[in-house]
């Protein structure tokens, strides 16, 4: 069962645009939610991350949206540049400590 | 302060035999994840160890187990292997149970 759906699968923008990566969830016991980035031949680094009583959480270009009723999720990604381009993975973890992963989204950030 | 160490970084085995990879969590942390990552199925999440007890675990089957030692470091075993089980084999570590996790760079496993 897909915990996890992310959205889209891949993504080309422009240099200076916005990235947008979306998530929905169903499990109701998330209560933790990290974006991680990950470089070829590296593994996943945390991003940012949020907590369900936060609507949004911004670090630098990066912001997530939070949207509890709808248990969905978004990682935005202001002014992109090609060192941007990754794979960028959201998930959700329970207080239990488990983590379920959504299938990733490659965003290329063309020049 | 040094990240997160798996090893080997690459290993080819051949159907049916088994194989253990190693992790050395960060320096103080106490929870080691272990995750499967492959093209079709994404990252899944095979178990967790916190002060060497299994806290979790993912729907994997029997054959692939794991241990933590007194150090924090923790190895994974996966006997009678199969094709399937090709993949890059990621490793996290966490301060303590559910902390922000730090992944290592992973082991690529090729089942011939």
């Amino acid at each position: 069962q897909q915990q996890v759906k992310q959205s889209p699968q891949s993504l080309i923008v422009q240099k200076g645009g916005i990235s947008i990566i979306n998530c929905a969830y169903e499990n109701t016991a998330f209560d933790y939610f990290p974006w991680y980035q990950q470089f070829p031949g590296k593994g996943p680094a945390l991003l940012i991350a949020i907590r369900p009583d936060v609507s949004e959480k911004k670090e630098g270009r990066f912001t997530i949206s939070f949207n509890k009723s709808a248990k969905q999720f978004s990682l935005h990604i202001m002014d992109s540049q090609p060192g941007d381009s990754a794979t960028y993975f959201c998930a959700a973890r329970t207080n239990a400590g488990k983590s379920t992963f959504g299938d990733g989204t490659t965003l290329t950030v063309k020049p | 302060k040094a990240g997160v160490t798996q090893t080997p970084r690459y290993l080819i085995k051949t159907r049916g035999q088994q194989v253990t990879l190693s992790c050395s969590p960060i320096s103080g942390h106490r929870s080691v994840s272990w995750y499967q990552q492959t093209p079709g199925q994404g990252l899944q999440f095979l178990f967790e160890y916190f002060s060497e007890t299994q806290r979790n675990k993912g729907n994997f089957p029997g054959r692939f187990s794991g241990r933590q030692f007194s150090n924090s470091r923790s190895e994974m075993n996966v006997s009678t292997l199969e094709l399937g089980d090709s993949a890059l084999y990621l490793c996290a570590s966490s301060l303590d149970h559910g902390s922000e996790a730090f992944f290592g760079q992973g082991t690529r496993l090729t089942v011939v």
